[in-house]
């Protein structure tokens, strides 16, 4: 079983379109993220959401918009797509264990190709 | 805001040799957690090994282990007998405890080679 699954793994549309991508994650963790992963490999948050409310609202322009329908979802949602946002974006998802860090579970990655 | 460095952009090794990553990092925290992630080429983020900051022992996992200097803010991963199966982009990553707006901090990188 998949513990951090996105959907689709490769999109590739066309400037102006609006597209999501969808995570699930069957680890029953409190909270997911999402981040950016540039041309140059570099990571970088984008929004986090806690038992689906939104606690990391990186500096991201509008037409991003997360959302998170219950704790084990949180989809992205692109508006007006860019040649920019060209990227890989990655859904991820954590929990503290009696009050420790484990780190994150990573899903594999969407590719977001706008021409 | 904390930040991340691996110095190395690009590395290479023999296959059963033995090759050590560098990570430095800057924070003022006292507690904190740090780790490397590696990403083969099939973009998979794959969780390597973890180490917290209040202890001083360095983790080891298999053939990976650190060495955590926690004064000199280094965190290097050393990688023993090197296989090809470990050609990948590492990434360092800091985390402070969590506060529930706390997300995982990453350098830019170094690319693996392991060479036959």
């Amino acid at each position: 079983d998949t513990a951090v699954s996105q959907t689709p793994k490769y999109l590739v549309t066309q400037m102006g379109n609006d597209k999501s991508i969808k995570c699930e994650q069957n680890l029953g963790h409190d909270t997911m993220y999402w981040y950016k992963q540039d041309s140059k490999k570099f990571l970088k948050i984008m929004f986090s959401y806690n038992n689906k409310e939104l606690i990391i609202n990186e500096t991201v322009p509008n037409r991003f918009s997360p959302k998170s329908p219950d704790k084990a979802h949180l989809n992205l949602h692109i508006n007006s797509l860019e040649l920019g946002d060209s990227a890989v974006y990655f859904c991820a998802s954590s929990q503290l264990v009696a009050g420790e860090n484990y780190g994150y579970t990573f899903g594999s990655g969407t590719r977001l190709t706008v021409v | 805001a904390q930040t991340v460095t691996q110095s190395q952009p690009e590395m290479s090794v023999q296959e059963a040799e033995t090759v050590t990553l560098s990570c430095t990092y800057d924070t003022s925290e006292n507690n904190y957690y740090l780790f490397w992630y590696k990403q083969p080429p099939s973009r998979q983020m794959i969780l390597v090994i973890r180490q917290e900051a209040y202890k001083q022992q360095n983790a080891t996992e298999n053939r990976f282990s650190v060495n955590f200097q926690k004064a000199a803010k280094s965190f290097s991963l050393k990688i023993s007998d090197s296989q090809l199966g470990d050609t990948a982009m590492y990434f360092c990553a800091f985390m402070k405890p969590y506060s529930g707006n706390t997300p995982l901090v990453f350098g830019k990188g170094t690319r693996l080679s392991v060479i036959a």
